[in-house]
């Protein structure tokens, strides 16, 4: 079967770093996409692994371990604009999405 | 840029109507997907497709159907109405090698 795991919901000081993590379990994996969505819109791309290791794109890094089933995204130095819901989406011969994780970012 | 746009941002219909979701993409890609989002559930795969007329079940493809008749475009119909299908339903293309690109989402309200 297909799971995708990951918090349901997290809270963060502006300033801060938070670690959101995500396991999976599915019957193929060609790579792992990490996608943030605010409120009544459409997610948008955030960061794509494929092999294991850390991917850094700004503020934003995106960590894979394909041995463990297990991804996390690290998000530093944390804005207001950062609250959101961020999801894991796990790619094999279609895109299956965890449920996402909503941040809750306090000033 | 990627450009996909979802026909309608509201949509409200009547229990037993038929209902036409419609999803256009300008980047030449092969495959597109509609999901459905709910509240603690996440996004979920209805339909997926990876060339015209070609179409594969999703997650949960009971009470809708897809059609793709050209390459930039990729339908939901729904056969007939029912208010468990009120969702935002999210439309997405990719290629090989790249993310996939949303629609704006389309929030259907069946009464």
């Amino acid at each position: 079967g297909q799971n995708i795991d990951q918090p349901t919901e997290m809270t963060a000081t502006e300033g801060a770093i938070v670690q959101i993590n995500c396991t999976y379990q599915t019957s193929g994996f060609n790579g792992l996409f990490w996608y943030q969505q605010h409120a009544g819109e459409a997610p948008t791309f955030l960061s794509y692994n494929v092999l294991d290791g850390l991917e850094e794109k700004g503020r934003f890094s995106s960590f894979l371990s394909r041995s463990k089933g297990y991804s996390y995204l690290l998000l530093k130095e944390l804005q207001m604009k950062d609250s959101a819901s961020y999801l894991c989406a796990v790619r094999d011969d279609k895109i299956i999405f965890g449920k996402g994780t909503r941040l809750h970012i306090l000033p | 840029d990627v450009k996909v746009t979802q026909s309608s941002r509201y949509l409200v219909k009547r229990t037993g109507e038929k209902v036409f979701l419609e999803c256009v993409q300008d980047m030449d890609h092969e495959n597109m997907f509609w999901y459905r989002q709910d509240p603690g559930l996440g996004l979920r795969l209805i339909y997926f497709s990876y060339d015209v007329k070609m179409k594969e079940k999703g997650d949960i493809p009971e009470g809708y159907s897809v059609s793709r008749e050209k390459k930039e475009r990729f339908s939901l119909i729904l056969e007939s109405a029912s208010t468990n299908q009120t969702s935002m339903y999210l439309c997405a293309s990719r290629t090989t090698g790249t993310e996939a690109f949303f629609g704006q989402g389309t929030r259907l309200t069946v009464v």
